[in-house]
């Protein structure tokens, strides 16, 4: 069976400072994705990556990083300079497929990232 | 850039009561998705669609619960006869066909929230 583990209910920082949001995973699929979703306070889920078990580099977009780590299980998410407008809840997920295919996505229970002004 | 879109944003029904969500998903995405988020917890899966008909169900996915394209755009969810803990958000979501036959990533609407009384 999949799981994902988000230890951190609520993280609270201030404006411009840095913040990792952790992600354990536990599957038994040799191939299997990771993904971020981020959800505003307007509730709609955004996609921000996915990543597949065979590409273990870290990517960086923006203000936002990604490390995944095989040898932990872990997909963890940093914002640099966080801004006002990344307070939302975030989402680490898993699947067997690029999409989550029949059996769908698996959750964490996500973080609440409130960015202090 | 097309989105999945769902209606209504709100519905409220009274216990017992049949209510269908309705979702619009991307046009050229062939997998289709029900999630359900109660409020303040994860998201959870409910069931997969493709080719016309269900591919994969949770354990929430009871008898209560049934899914249908009715035509090629719509994808809905209707739930029978509604208890007080249907009350929720429900997200629809979408994704492509991969060349390799899988699923791609998945596009989520804004979401229907659900209040049963």
């Amino acid at each position: 069976a999949q799981k994902v583990t988000q230890a951190q209910t609520e993280i609270s920082v201030v404006e411009k400072e840095d913040v990792t949001l952790d992600c354990v995973y536990e599957t038994r699929d040799t191939t299997y994705y990771l993904f971020w979703y981020k959800q505003p306070p307007s509730g709609e889920l955004v996609f921000l990556i996915r990543r597949n078990s065979f590409d273990e580099q870290n990517e960086i977009s923006g203000r936002y990083s990604w490390n995944f780590q095989k040898s932990t299980s872990s997909f963890n998410f940093t914002i640099t300079a966080s801004q006002v407008v990344d307070s939302a809840v975030y989402f680490c997920a898993l699947s067997e497929a690029p999409g989550g295919g029949a059996d769908g996505l698996t959750f964490g229970k996500g973080t609440h990232l409130i960015i202090q002004p | 850039e097309p989105e999945v879109t769902q209606t209504p944003s709100h519905q409220v029904t009274q216990m017992g009561q049949e209510v269908i969500l309705r979702c619009v998903p991307i046009s050229n995405h062939l997998y289709f998705y029900w999630y359900r988020q109660i409020l303040g917890q994860k998201v959870e899966f409910l069931v997969s669609f493709y080719n016309n008909e269900i591919s994969e169900k949770s354990e929430i996915f009871d008898d209560q619960f049934s899914v249908e394209r009715p035509d090629g755009s719509n994808f809905t969810l209707k739930i029978r006869s509604t208890k007080l803990e249907d009350s929720a958000m429900y997200f629809c979501a979408s994704s492509e066909r991969t060349p390799s036959g899988s699923t791609d990533t998945q596009y989520f609407g804004p979401g229907t929230r659900l209040t049963v009384l």
